[in-house]
């Protein structure tokens, strides 16, 4: 069964860039039936998609994140990224990485990171 | 973009109760609709997919229905394990989640 786990600093001052990797395990990322996504959730918030990547590097961004967002893949090494710029205290969140059948619903999740925005 | 919203926001029920929670699409989906449950500090899980199937693994006890703007999850005798915090998504584009609903113990 695949298994995600992200990876990255949790704590990013503030106009500075997030980055964040999700290594995948249990299955090859190069796959043209699936998008490989990031989620993030605010503590005591709803879930909020990000965007997601395909494998031929394919991207679809939230229009409300589009500006400062991108996903990348590198599947040399099973893995996918996220950089969020300019970050704020708003960015503050629990950052999940996903795993779902082409543009559809998210079937597999990382355990997800917190990432906190804090000077 | 397509809004998502789930009532009620809290559920408080009690252990053997039959449980339903409502989420409305702002547009039609169809029945590009996924229900998920979260505890905390954990991940999300994958409970329903395609508004009404329902993802291998999950106990027969839960159930959706619904297509264009209105569906439900129903859970049809509430389990000990099953308090905790649903969500609905739609992927009819993109992705957009519903704000949740946290099912209590009563």
């Amino acid at each position: 069964q695949v298994q995600l786990q992200e990876s990255g600093p949790g704590l990013v001052k503030p106009s500075q860039t997030l980055s964040l990797t999700c290594a995948v395990s249990g299955g090859s990322i190069s796959s043209d039936n699936y998008y490989w996504s990031w989620i993030r959730q605010p503590a005591g918030q709803a879930l909020e998609w990000i965007g997601r990547i395909s494998f031929s590097g394919s991207t679809h961004y939230n229009p409300s994140l589009k500006s400062r967002v991108t996903i990348s893949i590198d599947t040399s090494k099973n893995q996918f990224s996220l950089k969020v710029s300019s970050v704020t205290a708003a960015d503050t969140a629990v950052y999940y990485c996903a795993r779902g059948p082409s543009g559809t619903y998210h079937q597999y999740w990382g355990q997800g990171t917190l990432v906190t925005v804090s000077s | 973009d397509i809004q998502m919203t789930q009532s009620p926001s809290t559920l408080s029920a009690s252990v053997g109760d039959r449980v339903t929670i409502t989420c409305r699409a702002s547009q039609s989906i169809s029945s590009y609709l996924a229900w998920y449950q979260q505890k905390p500090g954990k991940a999300p899980r994958l409970l329903i997919y395609k508004a009404s199937s329902l993802e291998s693994g999950v106990p027969s006890r839960f159930s959706g229905s619904g297509s264009g703007t209105e569906f439900t999850l129903t859970i049809s005798s509430l389990q000990p394990d099953d308090f905790a915090t649903y969500y609905c998504q739609q992927y009819n584009s993109y992705s957009t989640f519903g704000q949740g609903t946290k099912v209590e113990i009563q």
